[in-house]
């Protein structure tokens, strides 16, 4: 395993609410991933960060907010959920500690969220 | 812009059936990765398999094998006498070019379901 927790695992929320949702990695990898998968659409790429306090947007940035304070937790927060943000979430690190080689990525399990 | 498809949404296929899963890619890097990812019902993602775009020959890893054609920027997966775990969602991926500017970022393909029925 590769040491990735991402919490909670299920969340139904209301519109309008703040949602955070927490990725905590073991490894010490120096890149971190937030994806969200939803039908039709596969994987696509929320934010990423490259270190701490490092971070840059993907290609469905929207509405998503990122931080990363320490090497081994990268959050994503939803500051007013909405509708179209229910989808299950991915936490992804690189296999490299350093600049990443186009190596495989390490998923967490997964965060089932739901707005209401 | 690097784009993925997989146009076939869902595969049923009865076991010991050979199938076969389509992903077409473009890009506009001389160097790039592929990969493939296999999701099962459980739901998390497994890596399978990464190419990168100097290799040319076809891998073949016990019933499952893999053939990249860059003339047509393909990059199939075939599994050999399918069996009922190999039911889930298979993804195709492509990375960007490697080098100091690398972010090691993927992006995926729209993903295909297989089901394998006994």
């Amino acid at each position: 395993d590769a040491g990735i927790t991402q919490s909670p695992r299920h969340k139904v929320t209301e519109t309008g609410t703040p949602v955070t949702l927490r990725c905590h990695q073991t490894e010490n990898h120096r890149y971190m991933y937030w994806y969200r998968q939803d039908p039709g659409h596969g994987l696509r790429l929320i934010h990423y960060s490259y270190g701490v306090k490092d971070t840059d947007k993907g290609e469905v940035s929207d509405g998503y907010s990122v931080s990363r304070s320490k090497t081994e937790d990268f959050l994503l927060t939803l500051e007013s959920a909405t509708s179209s943000q229910t989808s299950v979430y991915f936490c992804a690190i690189s296999e490299r500690n350093g600049p990443p080689s186009p190596g495989e990525l390490f998923f967490g399990e997964g965060s089932r969220l739901t707005v209401l | 812009a690097q784009k993925v498809t997989q146009a076939q949404t869902e595969i049923s296929v009865v076991e010991k059936e050979d199938v076969t899963l389509d992903c077409v890619y473009e890009t506009r890097d001389t160097t790039y990765y592929l990969f493939w990812y296999k999701q099962p019902p459980s739901g998390e993602l497994v890596f399978l398999i990464r190419r990168n775009s100097f290799d040319e020959q076809n891998e073949i890893s016990g019933r499952y094998s893999w053939n990249f054609q860059k003339s047509t920027s393909s990059f199939n997966f075939t599994i050999t006498a399918s069996q009922v775990v190999d039911s889930a969602v298979y993804f195709c991926a492509l990375s960007e070019a490697p080098g100091s500017g690398n972010t090691g970022k993927l992006i995926f393909g729209q993903g295909t379901t297989l089901q394998v029925k006994p």
